[in-house]
């Protein structure tokens, strides 16, 4: 079965700071990774997701993670953050191929903007 | 661009009765998940159907079932409710497309049993 980790239960930033979240899996095989965002009160929004081809994947609002498979890492980066940035952000991962697999989720990182 | 319609979306029961919660999945969309998130929790997986026959099942209770119909809504059915019921309840769609697939998450339904 797979898992996923989240390194950082919580993380606060000033705006204009840079970010990156760290995300690792474990998985015998083939995986397809997600990144989802969710604003407080909210449902999940994707931000950016990676099949195969190019490791660098950009997502939405200025997002971009890297996957590093020697490392079994799926990052998130944004360069600045900004104040509405506020949210909890879950990398996700599910194996391809069949329709209906489960999605196993990070713990989530609650990140905080400070304006 | 069409989202994943949930309904509810809050809902208020007492304990020992029965909820439904409904998912209408994004258009041309033949796979619905479920999912449970509790308060400062990650979602967790309960099941899954494509095609109208269950796919995957997860951490979902006896009490709990689930069913998608031939217009590929689906329906979550929640009897003798308990107080650890109350969550948030994330219905979510995908169609497979050359072995690749994302699920799209609707707004949920926050169930609160008393």
């Amino acid at each position: 079965a797979q898992s996923v980790s989240q390194h950082n239960h919580h993380v606060i930033l000033s705006e204009a700071a840079s970010l990156e979240l760290g995300c690792n899996y474990s998985y015998g095989g083939t995986v397809n990774l997600f990144w989802y965002v969710q604003y407080p009160g909210q449902h999940l929004q994707l931000l950016l997701k990676y099949f195969s081809g190019d490791p660098l994947v950009k997502g939405i609002k200025g997002f971009e993670a890297e996957f590093i498979k020697s490392k079994f890492s799926f990052n998130l980066r944004k360069p600045s953050v900004q104040w509405s940035d506020t949210a909890e952000y879950f990398c996700a991962v599910t194996p391809p191929g069949n329709a209906g697999n489960m999605l196993t989720f990070g713990g989530g990182t609650r990140l905080m903007v400070k304006p | 661009a069409a989202g994943v319609i949930q309904s509810p979306r809050h809902l208020i029961k007492e304990k020992r009765e029965t909820a439904t919660l409904k998912c209408y999945p994004i258009p041309r969309h033949d796979t619905v998940y479920w999912y449970q998130q509790g308060p400062g929790q990650d979602p967790q997986f309960l099941i899954s159907f494509y095609e109208k026959m269950q796919s995957d099942k997860g951490s979902i209770p006896d009490r709990f079932s689930a069913q998608q119909f031939s217009d590929y809504h689906s329906e979550l059915n929640m009897s003798s409710l308990e107080l650890g019921d109350s969550a948030l309840y994330f219905c979510a769609s995908s169609l497979l497309k050359e072995g690749q697939e994302t699920q799209y998450f609707g707004p949920g339904t926050r169930l609160l049993v008393l």
